[in-house]
């Protein structure tokens, strides 16, 4: 069935400092969707992308969709200790599948 | 947030208990999910249901029954479980069903965290 790889599973970041996730899928997407869940909470929808090269933000959150739109990427700069949680990114073009997750801690 | 509430939120059962999960929605959408989300996994969906009809069954056991009394609530009853099924279970609903590249979104409950002993 459709799935989509999530990297890396795991980001200790520095505080101050960039990363980015990345979500790639074997085959064509119609759309891609963001989610982020904080320690002990659920999943809130963060945003959504839906043309092929597009490219959101949302503060220092910046969001791409390849230009095949086959893969995706949140970058976040500056990282504060309130970016610490879980970023999944979700499809849904033949089956829901969320992917595994990017769990990002944050040393000060 | 209000819009999807979840009891109980946490829940200790033994393996030969039977119990349900309750979700309530209060945003007026057609559609509920079931997620079984377990540590260091990927969200599991579980079920899926529009206006009421169950449109997609992830192979899960039978231990597992949903129910759709109606579009705003949502159970899961459980019997019979095994240590494994200890989980956080989040329900969520969208407008619309979510597929074929449906541009719609989740709403998540705060999810129960259930143990099985």
């Amino acid at each position: 069935g459709q799935q989509v790889m999530q990297i890396p599973q795991y980001q200790h970041v520095q505080e101050g400092e960039d990363f980015t996730t990345y979500c790639n899928s074997s085959t064509t997407l119609s759309n891609i969707q963001w989610y982020k869940q904080r320690p002990g909470g659920h999943p809130v929808f963060l945003i959504q992308l839906v043309k092929s090269g597009e490219v959101k933000k949302q503060k220092r959150l910046t969001f791409q969709f390849g230009e095949a739109k086959k893969n995706s990427s949140l970058h976040i700069t500056a990282t504060q200790t309130t970016d610490v949680g879980t970023y999944f990114c979700l499809i849904n073009d033949y089956k829901l599948s969320f992917g595994a997750g990017t769990t990002v801690t944050v040393r000060a | 947030e209000t819009g999807v509430t979840q009891t109980p939120r946490h829940l200790v059962m033994g393996m030969t208990n039977k119990k349900s999960l309750k979700c309530e929605q209060h945003l007026g959408h057609n559609a509920m999910y079931w997620y079984k989300q377990s540590a260091k996994k990927p969200l599991e969906l579980m079920f899926v249901y529009s206006l009421e009809e169950r449109v997609e069954n992830n192979s899960v056991p039978s231990r597992f029954s949903p129910e759709c009394p109606n579009s705003s609530h949502l159970f899961l009853h459980l019997h019979t479980l095994q240590p494994e099924d200890s989980a956080l279970y989040l329900c969520a609903s969208s407008q619309d069903l979510l597929s074929g590249g449906s541009t719609d979104t989740q709403y998540f409950g705060p999810g129960t965290r259930l143990t099985v002993l």
